[in-house]
């Protein structure tokens, strides 16, 4: 089992839709859950992190978290062409201070 | 001060030969880290520091893979006589590393490497 499970895709929703993003994690020790977004032959770039259980909401971007499920999920809303990227899952064990393991990402494609 | 910077961005080498990379880290970011990313994969934890201090690393810096960061500033990665398999986007990352917050990393553009 990998430590940070993320569907490949490709996700393709229509411009204005709804794109929900999904990763799971093996480490019931998890403390910290971060959201990137890296676009092809670029480097990754932070789009928000989450704690706590729970929502997390920044601009179009909402994170979900749910610990007991070790489920941890990004709703991206009203998606743009330019939201087309691979997002990546990452999770370390604190909330900094130990390796932190990505997973493989999912390639999302917004259709114009 | 523009962010995380690498150096070189592409090396092209011959199998067998050694390299070295550079990563310029955001000043005043204690935490530095580096990781390796191959096509369809996520960035693979390598090693980090904090400060000059080399608090954890993977079982590849065991062998072939070496990392410094000798006075807690920029850092270096150097892998010997490389492989074909070594062929990989070298990716660096800082993060301000406070103490009971949340430690955000940000990542460098990457050093391409490609081993003939």
């Amino acid at each position: 089992q990998k430590e940070v499970e993320q569907n490949s895709g490709p996700l393709s929703v229509p411009e204005g839709a709804i794109a929900s993003l999904n990763c799971t994690y093996s480490d019931r020790g998890s403390q910290s859950f971060f959201w990137y977004r890296q676009y092809s032959g670029k480097s990754p770039e932070l789009i928000m992190f989450i704690y706590s259980n729970g929502d997390k909401e920044d601009g179009r971007f909402t994170a979900q978290l749910n610990k007991a499920s070790q489920y941890v999920s990004l709703l991206i809303r009203d998606s743009q062409p330019s939201d087309s990227a691979t997002y990546l899952c990452a999770v370390n064990r604190g909330t900094g201070g130990f390796k932190t393991i990505f997973g493989a990402g999912t390639r999302l494609f917004v259709k114009a | 001060d523009t962010g995380v910077s690498q150096n070189p961005r592409h090396k092209i080498t011959k199998r067998g030969q050694n390299v070295t990379f550079r990563c310029d880290p955001i000043s005043e970011h204690n935490r530095l880290y580096w990781y390796r990313q191959t096509l369809g994969q996520g960035p693979e934890f390598l090693t980090y520091f904090q400060n000059e201090a080399q608090l954890e690393k993977s079982r590849l810096l065991s062998d072939r893979f070496s990392a410094e960061r000798p006075k807690g500033s920029f850092s270096t990665l150097e892998i010997q006589r490389t492989e074909q398999g070594d062929s990989a986007m070298y990716l660096c990352a800082s993060s301000p590393g406070i103490a009971g917050a949340t430690d955000t990393q940000y990542f460098g553009p990457g050093t391409r490497l490609t081993v003939l």
